[in-house]
């Protein structure tokens, strides 16, 4: 299957600063990739779609000014969580959706970012 | 979005058949069924996905209901590695996915 890559895959700050994170469709172009959340012991919840060249679409009850998404390539996009604090700690994951013909497109998954913030 | 009914944990035991049932009632004639599933402080992992024929990869094999209200996903030989938590996904092509709760596996060994 096509590969999905995040980097940092953990990443440790304090609490007022920002933190970026990418993520990276590495043998596929991804005009459309995908920002979940996840706490522990839960399922994940889809925070926004990231549109090449185009602004991303946040569900609701996402902070569109605290979760900032750029997807400036086919293949990468980047999400920054600005003035994080301890609440915004959580398990974080990209998704990249491949382009496939009849219909058959689906999604690959990164393997996350773990992000605490102190 | 139409949603799915799954059971919250299933046992299996090692080198059997393992049947993942998942309900999708409400289910529009666009809507894939897709299974993913995912290990602890992973990201989730593609498994196999149909929309009305039954459909079978090297990893699994996905029976879907003629009415198209349920499906199940097959894993023919269950091994420690195939203990995750697995997830039924509908979605329109090139939609965005909205995780339920899913089904966690556990391989008895």
């Amino acid at each position: 299957g096509a590969v999905v890559s995040q980097h940092p895959s953990w990443v440790i700050c304090k609490s007022g600063t920002s933190v970026k994170i990418e993520c990276r469709s590495l043998d596929f172009q991804a005009t459309t990739m995908f920002w979940y959340r996840q706490f522990p012991k839960q399922s994940l919840m889809l925070m926004a779609t990231s549109n090449e060249g185009s602004k991303a679409t946040y569900e609701q009850g996402v902070e569109k000014d605290k979760f900032l998404i750029n997807h400036a390539s086919l293949t990468l996009s980047t999400l920054t969580v600005t003035s994080a604090h301890p609440e915004d700690s959580s398990f974080y994951i990209c998704s990249a959706r491949e382009p496939r013909q009849g219909g058959r497109e689906t999604q690959y998954f990164g393997p996350g970012t773990r992000l605490l913030v102190l | 979005d139409a949603k799915t009914t799954q059971p919250n944990s299933m046992e299996s035991n090692e080198e059997e058949p393992v049947h993942l049932p998942c309900n999708h009632s409400t289910i529009s004639g666009t809507d894939y069924i897709h299974w993913y599933r995912q290990l602890p402080s992973q990201g989730p992992e593609y498994v196999i996905h149909g929309l009305t024929s039954n459909v079978n990869n090297r990893m699994a094999s996905l029976a879907i209901a003629e009415d198209r209200k349920s499906s199940t996903l097959i894993l023919h030989r269950a091994t420690l590695r195939d203990a995750a938590v697995y997830y039924c996904i509908l979605s329109p092509t090139g939609n965005q996915f909205y995780f339920g709760t899913g089904t966690s596996l556990t391989v008895i060994p």
